[in-house]
């Protein structure tokens, strides 16, 4: 069945660097990803959506990347700020039903000034 | 002008009780979704609706039932309130059933006691 992994739990960087956060999934080969930020008692709001046949997408300070053959996607902030501290999630259509999504479980980004 | 609205957004009740929470998107969009997120931070779909038709109803008890009387609203009715259903549930919307982003509601937070 299909397994989404986000890269530990919690992560810490200072201020200034770039923060890379990891979506690895097995199982599956899903046309799309998604990224959202979830802040402390507020609902996920979106951020990125990548296609299988896209390599790289930019947003600002954001980048994701997804790698059909690894089945990874990164997803990026440089010149990371105190304000990009939150819980990110990535999403991928579900194996049995491309109608809905399913979550991992999310890293806890720290960025610390 | 509030995207995806829900109330309550904090439900304190007994066991055994029945209680609804309501969600209102003003986006047009033409599919909306109950989602669970328990203590541990998962996020996991409960239903979906299409044009007030429903199209996703995960493995989830029947004490909840789901109700759209409109395409801008989805309501959950639950019945006889377990300590287990002691979570944030999120109400979400997009524009097309899959593929889309999905626009979260605020959360209600409920506590079965």
């Amino acid at each position: 069945s299909q397994k989404i992994e986000q890269n530990s739990e919690a992560l810490n960087i200072q201020e200034g660097k770039t923060a890379t956060l990891t979506c690895n999934y097995t199982n599956y080969s899903p046309a799309y990803l998604q990224w959202y930020r979830q802040d402390p008692g507020r609902g996920p709001v979106f951020l990125l959506l990548i296609r299988e046949n896209e390599k790289e997408k930019r947003k600002e300070r954001l980048k994701v990347t997804f790698d059909t053959t690894l089945k990874q996607s990164l997803f990026h902030i440089t010149a990371s700020q105190p304000a990009d501290s939150a819980t990110y999630l990535c999403a991928l259509p579900n194996s049995g039903s491309a109608r809905q999504l399913t979550f991992g479980s999310g890293t806890q980004l720290t960025v610390l000034p | 002008d509030t995207a995806v609205s829900q109330t309550p957004k904090y439900l304190v009740t007994q066991m055994g009780n029945d209680k609804s929470i309501k969600c209102e998107q003003n986006l047009g969009h033409d599919t909306m979704y109950w989602y669970k997120q328990d203590s541990k931070k998962f996020l996991k779909i409960m239903f979906s609706y299409n044009n007030k038709e429903l199209i996703i109803n995960e493995t989830v008890p029947n004490r909840f039932s789901p109700k759209s009387p409109d395409k801008a609203h989805l309501n959950l009715h639950i019945n006889s309130l377990e300590l287990g259903d002691s979570a944030v549930y999120f109400c979400a919307s997009s524009q097309k059933v899959a593929g889309d982003e999905q626009f979260f509601g605020p959360g209600t937070r409920l506590t079965v006691l």
